[in-house]
């Protein structure tokens, strides 16, 4: 059974271009949310998914946008990179219902974009 | 906005030893989470607490939800080289019907053999 995947596991972007990274759930999963963490913090919340719409937003500018398609995949676009939104980006999704099962609140590896 | 605080921040410490950090907050969490992360992973669940002055464990793991709620202890005896990592306290938060998780900036762990 497949975990969380994401890609791509590396990226590396100049200042000003526009970024798209992808996740998809594990199976099963309905929900999608999105981290960034930085060097040596933890992870902050993005945003969440849920029926292709996003239903949470975290305390990130209007250039972070997501998209969850049909069969729960789910796009988080960064527009006008800056070179603050290096960081590693992490995707999770969960079973919309069940939000009391932290175990099966499941992490994706994660990319790790750069930009220069 | 709610935040986490972790310490220590890092920890040096030689194999077999125990280990001992914790992590506190300005408001109350109904739900207490550690989670570990590995180079080049995301982070994984190691112990859930759900009640004010629970003592959970997992293994040679040990967690305790603080009684105010406001703070979470992670204790890990006789550690061993695959203990290397980062640490992680975490809560949810539920808002417009969505939960999403509360980090801390975790504790770095490195071990000497």
């Amino acid at each position: 059974d497949a975990g969380v995947t994401q890609s791509p596991t590396h990226l590396i972007k100049t200042r000003g271009q526009q970024v798209t990274l992808r996740c998809s759930p594990k199976s099963g999963h309905d929900t999608v949310s999105w981290y960034q963490q930085a060097l040596g913090q933890g992870p902050q919340f993005i945003f969440q998914y849920y029926e292709e719409e996003e239903r949470q937003r975290g305390n990130f500018p209007d250039r972070f946008s997501g998209h969850q398609f049909p069969n729960y995949s789910s796009e988080l676009n960064v527009n006008a990179l800056l070179l603050g939104d290096s960081a590693l980006y992490l995707c999770a999704s969960s079973l919309s219902y069940n939000t009391g099962d932290y175990y099966g609140y499941t992490f994706g590896s994660g990319t790790r974009l750069t930009v220069v | 906005g709610q935040q986490l605080n972790q310490s220590p921040q890092s920890m040096f410490i030689q194999e077999g030893e125990d280990v001992s950090m914790n992590c506190t907050s300005s408001s109350i969490f109904n739900t207490w989470l550690w989670y570990k992360q590995e180079p080049g992973e995301g982070p994984v669940l190691l112990i859930a607490l759900y009640k004010a002055g629970e003592l959970t464990s997992n293994g040679r793991l040990t967690a305790q939800f603080g009684i105010t709620r406001k703070d979470s202890f992670l204790n890990i005896s006789a550690s061993i080289p695959s203990d290397v990592g980062i640490y992680f306290c975490a809560g949810p938060h539920q808002q417009q019907g969505a939960q999403k998780l509360v980090f801390g900036q975790g504790t770095r762990l490195t071990i000497n053999p």
